[in-house]
């Protein structure tokens, strides 16, 4: 079964600065989609960036990036210029392609990482 | 556009009583899937549903059921509730179930089982 792992329950950073969030994961796949999630107290789930595990190319959005190690099964977020709005909890998470059976269409979320951003 | 919008917010209920969460999906979207989201944890997968068939289950007793309706939106019902069915439930809506299509969340409904 697929696992998710994030080994940093809390984080924190200064305003304008940059931070690293971990995420491992566990999978004998080969293709496989990685999401980052970011979940603000108010609660409501928004999609951060996302990873084909087929593609190199380490994805990024604006002020997000990742760091795609297939090999290592590590893709962490990196928060570059970090901003009071960026404070909430952020989870990692694993797709499969749908190939059937009852996994179908699930997404596989790591524990999560608080976030704290002081200004 | 609107976004996932679900219902109710929050929802308070006794054990042994019964329970329906509603969720609408992004317009256009024909597939919707449902989370369980424990006070401290991450979501875990419950159902998934695409064109009013389910297409995947997690590992929950069958005290929990879904079903999506013509206009794809969706309920879903937790029967007989023990104290641990208190969570946050999210609704997530894609448009199809390409490979790896991402999943769009709604705000969630706070269960809390007394």
């Amino acid at each position: 079964a697929q696992t998710v792992t994030q080994s940093q329950p809390e984080m924190s950073v200064q305003e304008a600065e940059t931070v690293t969030l971990s995420c491992t994961y566990d999978t004998s796949e080969s293709d496989y989609y990685l999401f980052w999630y970011k979940q603000p107290p108010s609660r409501q789930m928004i999609l951060v960036i996302r990873q084909e595990a087929y593609k190199q190319q380490n994805a990024t959005e604006n002020r997000f990036s990742v760091n795609f190690q297939k090999a290592a099964k590590s893709f962490s977020l990196k928060i570059s210029d970090s901003q009071l709005g960026d404070a909430a909890m952020y989870f990692c998470a694993y797709r499969t392609p749908n190939a059937g059976g009852t996994s179908y269409g699930k997404l596989t979320f790591g524990q999560g990482t608080i976030l704290t951003v002081h200004p | 556009d609107a976004g996932v919008t679900q219902s109710p917010t929050h929802l308070i209920k006794t054990r042994g009583q019964h329970v329906t969460l509603r969720c609408s999906p992004i317009s256009g979207h024909k597939s919707v899937s449902w989370y369980q989201q424990v006070l401290g944890q991450g979501p875990q997968f419950i159902f998934q549903y695409y064109e009013k068939e389910e297409r995947g289950r997690g590992n929950f007793p069958d005290r929990f059921s879904a079903r999506q309706f013509p206009n794809y939106s969706s309920e879903l019902n937790v029967n007989a509730l023990l104290l641990g069915d208190s969570a946050l439930y999210l609704c997530a809506s894609s448009f199809r179930e390409l490979r790896g299509e991402t999943q769009y969340f709604g705000p969630g409904t706070r269960l809390l089982v007394l």
